[in-house]
């Protein structure tokens, strides 16, 4: 089945530094992928859409200057998370949509977990 | 606006026992629904998926779900449950081309032996 990846699966960072997430699907491509942010017994909320080699499309109240998404490849796309701060922390959750595939198909990563001291 | 609602935080059965999840959705046109289940350190992975046609759906590991539009309801339901189905379930309600996925707060499943 696809199975699409995230690395770091975890990460610890200082304040006012930056990291980036990885989302890579690996065994088919992506014209589109999505990020998701969950936080503790919530649900899913989609922060962005990024459709490979254009802007990322972000979702109301999500910063695109904090949240940083590169979707260069059919099979990568990165999210980079600007001068992070404490309330960053979160649970951060990649999904990749086949080319070619119907549209409602979603293959979601395992997530990485960010903390932010 | 598109909205999911799953009413049961945290829910606990018996090994062996039946389970049904609910899930109540608001959208404005037809909806295509969806259950994922995620479970400790993998991504989610979708169980079964409604978009027109028959209102009972049949997903993997035995799930099923019925769509009711009179009630907006999308329950989930296993007829015989595994201590392997605990895990965080989640309903989500979205439109052709899920670029406005909406997700519910989740549904807990313990499975006491």
């Amino acid at each position: 089945g696809a199975v699409v990846s995230q690395h770091p699966s975890w990460v610890i960072c200082k304040s006012g530094t930056s990291v980036k997430i990885e989302c890579r699907s690996l065994d088919f491509q992506a014209t589109t992928m999505f990020w998701y942010r969950q936080f503790p017994k919530q649900s899913l909320m989609l922060m962005a859409t990024s459709n490979e080699g254009s802007k990322a499309t972000y979702e109301q109240g999500v910063e695109k200057d904090k949240f940083l998404i590169n979707h260069a490849s059919l099979t990568l796309s990165t999210l980079t998370v600007t001068s992070a701060h404490p309330e960053d922390s979160s649970f951060y959750i990649c999904s990749a949509r086949p080319a070619g595939g119907p549209l409602e198909t979603q293959y979601f990563g395992p997530g990485t977990r960010l903390l932010v001291l | 606006a598109q909205s999911v609602t799953q009413p049961d935080i945290h829910i606990t059965v018996s090994e062996g026992a039946s389970l049904e999840l609910r899930c109540n959705y608001s959208y404005g046109a037809t909806p295509y629904l969806f259950w994922y289940v995620q479970s400790p350190g993998q991504g989610l992975q979708l169980l079964l998926k409604y978009f027109s046609g028959d209102t009972l759906v049949q997903g993997i590991k035995g799930f099923e779900a019925e769509f009711k539009r009179s009630q907006s309801s999308f329950n989930l339901r296993k007829p015989s449950v595994h201590w392997s189905d605990a895990a965080e379930y989640f309903c989500a309600v979205g439109g052709v081309n899920n670029n406005d996925m909406r997700f519910g707060a989740g549904t807990r499943l313990t499975v006491k032996p």
